[in-house]
Parts: structure tokens; C-alpha cells; sequence
């Protein structure tokens, strides 16, 4: 069975300062992983996918197959990242359904 | 205006009573997906159908049902077997086959409320 693990539900970061937010999962197959957001007031939206190595809003995300994780990453925090945002995982040849962790709202703190 | 639109966006039942909620697109999609969205739970898929006329169950399925009759449309209905229905649900389509990326697109959301 496919699991996706987000170990924390709150994060408060100062603007400035780095922010992680992190992902761990749990795969016999091959994952393709994703981060999803949601701003308030929005629908919730892709924000990235490992597959296409790219930054969103100055986001990344690395896929650490030994360590089973897809942590997501920002240097410097801003105010309009404040939002919940969720990991997924499905198959990388797709055609599967999106499994989905439990999301942790992150808060900037001016 | 493209995308998905749920309908109702509030609504409120009665024990005992079942209630459909509304789903549909005009992306062209194949894939159409209905989410339960929880505090602390994060999102739990109900259903899924990746062609019309063909749906399976997710991971939390009982006291739900759907129907794929037309591409774009993908209702949900909660009956009265689902013992905790008070929720947010969330609608949401995607490419299937080759051309699938794995992007799926959301509604807004419905929000029941049982009383």
C-alpha cells in the first residue's frame, strides 16, 4: 500500500528565514511526487512535480529515494507562502490514483 | 471559463437522508476523482473513474456511490449508510493515459453539514 507522511501540521517560519516542510512515503513501485497548495480562500493547486526538476515560487523539491523522502524547500520565506500544503505520490507512469498526506499549514511570520 | 464547478457549496441534511453532490468539467478530462477532506486528515479519496461508464472504489468508499454517465460529469452520493458524512469534498479531474502528468485540478469544494 501507498503512504505519504507529513510529520508536522503546524509550521511557523519567520519571513527571511528557510523553510522545510517535510515528506516521507512508503512504495513498492516507482513514485512520481508531487506538492500540492493551498492558499486561503483558493482552490487547491499543483505547486510542483519531482519529475520536472523545476521551481515554483522559489520552491524545490528533492527526491531522496534512500531516505524516502520529498522534502520541500525555500531559502527565504515570504508572507504569501502561507498556506497548507500537501504531498502526493502515485505510479511515475501515472494512470493511478493520487495518494495524498495528512498537509501542514505553514505561517510566515512578518 | 474552464475548470471544474461543484455544486452545491453549502449544504445541509438530515440523518437519514441520502444527498448528491455535483460535479463537472469541461477540460476534457478522462479522469474525474472525489476527495474527503478532513482536519488533520488530510485528503482521502472516495472514488475514482477513469472513463465514463467505469469508476472504482478509493480508500474510504463505504456509504458513498457515483455514476459516470457523460465525460464531464461525475456526481457523489452520500447515503445515509455513511456513518460520519459531515465533510468537505472536493471534486477533481485529470488526464488519463499517455498524456496523464499526474495534475489533477480541483473544484472548490462542498462543504455537508448533517444535522
Amino acid at each position: 500500500a501507498q503512504r505519504v507522511t507529513q510529520p508536522e501540521k503546524l509550521l511557523s517560519v519567520f519571513k527571511g528565514a528557510p523553510v522545510e516542510l517535510k515528506c516521507n512515503y512508503s512504495y513498492s513501485g516507482s513514485p512520481e511526487l508531487f506538492w500540492y497548495v493551498q492558499y486561503s480562500r483558493q482552490r487547491l493547486q499543483l505547486l510542483l512535480r519531482h519529475i520536472s526538476r523545476e521551481s515554483i515560487k522559489g520552491f524545490t523539491a528533492d527526491l531522496n529515494k534512500g531516505e524516502t523522502s520529498f522534502h520541500l524547500k525555500k531559502p527565504f520565506a515570504q508572507e504569501e507562502d502561507s498556506a497548507m500544503y500537501y504531498c502526493a505520490l502515485t505510479h511515475i507512469f501515472g494512470n493511478e490514483k493520487l495518494t495524498f498526506g495528512t498537509g501542514t499549514r505553514l505561517t510566515i511570520i512578518p | 471559463d474552464g475548470g471544474i464547478t461543484q455544486s452545491p457549496k453549502y449544504l445541509f441534511r438530515k440523518e437519514g437522508q441520502n444527498v448528491t453532490l455535483s460535479c463537472e468539467q469541461n477540460l476534457n478530462h478522462d479522469a474525474m476523482y472525489w476527495y474527503r477532506q478532513d482536519p488533520g486528515q488530510g485528503l482521502r479519496l472516495i472514488y475514482y473513474s477513469q472513463i465514463v461508464n467505469d469508476f472504482q472504489k478509493g480508500d474510504i468508499a463505504e456509504g458513498y456511490s457515483v455514476s459516470r454517465e457523460k465525460k464531464e460529469s461525475f456526481p457523489l452520493t452520500v447515503t445515509s449508510a455513511q456513518k460520519n458524512p459531515t465533510a468537505f469534498y472536493l471534486c477533481a479531474s485529470s488526464m488519463s493515459g499517455r498524456t496523464n502528468t499526474g495534475e489533477l485540478f480541483f473544484g472548490e469544494g462542498s462543504r455537508l453539514t448533517v444535522l
